[in-house]
């Protein structure tokens, strides 16, 4: 059974870096997409970005500037770096996995981690 | 970006009753070379991450009741609980996976009346 950790502080200074790792168990990192979505508290969902186990990516314009996924197979671990972090980042994070070949979505998703922004 | 709307955001239905919430997607997500429908449906309960239950707009996850069912195409979509059960208490969520950056609807809170 696939299983994703996310992991990483859960407190941040504004105007500093968000910085967590998606640890992927029970199934490679190989052949796949792997994406970052947030969920404000009681807010909806927004995808950040997305990055095939190869390495290329697929950011969200409205953070493209702020974001960087990045993956180590050796390590079966997805990154999330957010750079100039404001109030508005303040949110759980996921990672998820799209859905393997022939289907659609996510279909497997981490536990979540919030992330607080605040001085 | 394709901005994806659901109404109601809210419903309230009767132990065993049908369930429909809807979802509309201000472009095509239809894609004519493989005839599919690039929409998701998900069911978030609280403290929990999304759940997979329709893809391509009609095709149950695994292990997902039959009860939940997924209809449309091009820019109007429907996710049909045709019998509601306690544990269906949730907010649903569709999402568009044709254009990047994909997104998601605002959600739709089902309850119990």
């Amino acid at each position: 059974q696939v299983q994703l950790q996310e992991s990483g502080p859960g407190l941040v200074k504004p105007s500093e870096t968000l910085s967590l790792t998606c640890t992927v168990s029970g199934g490679s990192i190989s052949n796949y997409y792997w994406s970052w979505i947030r969920q404000p508290p009681g807010k909806g969902l927004e995808w950040i970005g997305y990055i095939y186990y190869s390495g290329s990516t697929n950011y969200n314009p409205s953070l493209k500037s702020r974001v960087t996924i990045s993956v180590d197979t050796s390590k079966n671990q997805v990154s999330l770096k957010l750079r100039s972090v404001t109030a508005a980042d303040t949110a759980v994070y996921y990672c998820a996995r799209g859905a393997e070949a022939g289907k659609g979505g996510f279909d497997y998703w981490g536990q979540g981690t919030l992330v607080t922004v605040s001085s | 970006d394709s901005v994806m709307t659901q109404s109601p955001d809210s419903l309230a239905v009767s132990l065993g009753e049908r369930a429909t919430i809807n979802c509309k997607s201000s472009q095509s997500v239809f894609y004519i070379p493989n005839n599919k429908n690039y929409l998701a449906w998900y069911q978030q309960k609280p403290g929990q991450p999304p759940k997979l239950l329709i893809y391509w707009a009609s095709a149950r996850e695994s292990g997902v009741p039959d009860r939940f069912s997924g209809s449309g195409s091009g820019t109007d979509f429907t996710l049909t609980i045709s019998s509601l059960q306690a544990e269906d208490v949730a907010v649903y969520y569709c999402q568009q996976y044709y254009y990047t950056p994909w997104t998601f609807g605002q959600g739709t809170k089902v309850e119990i009346k």
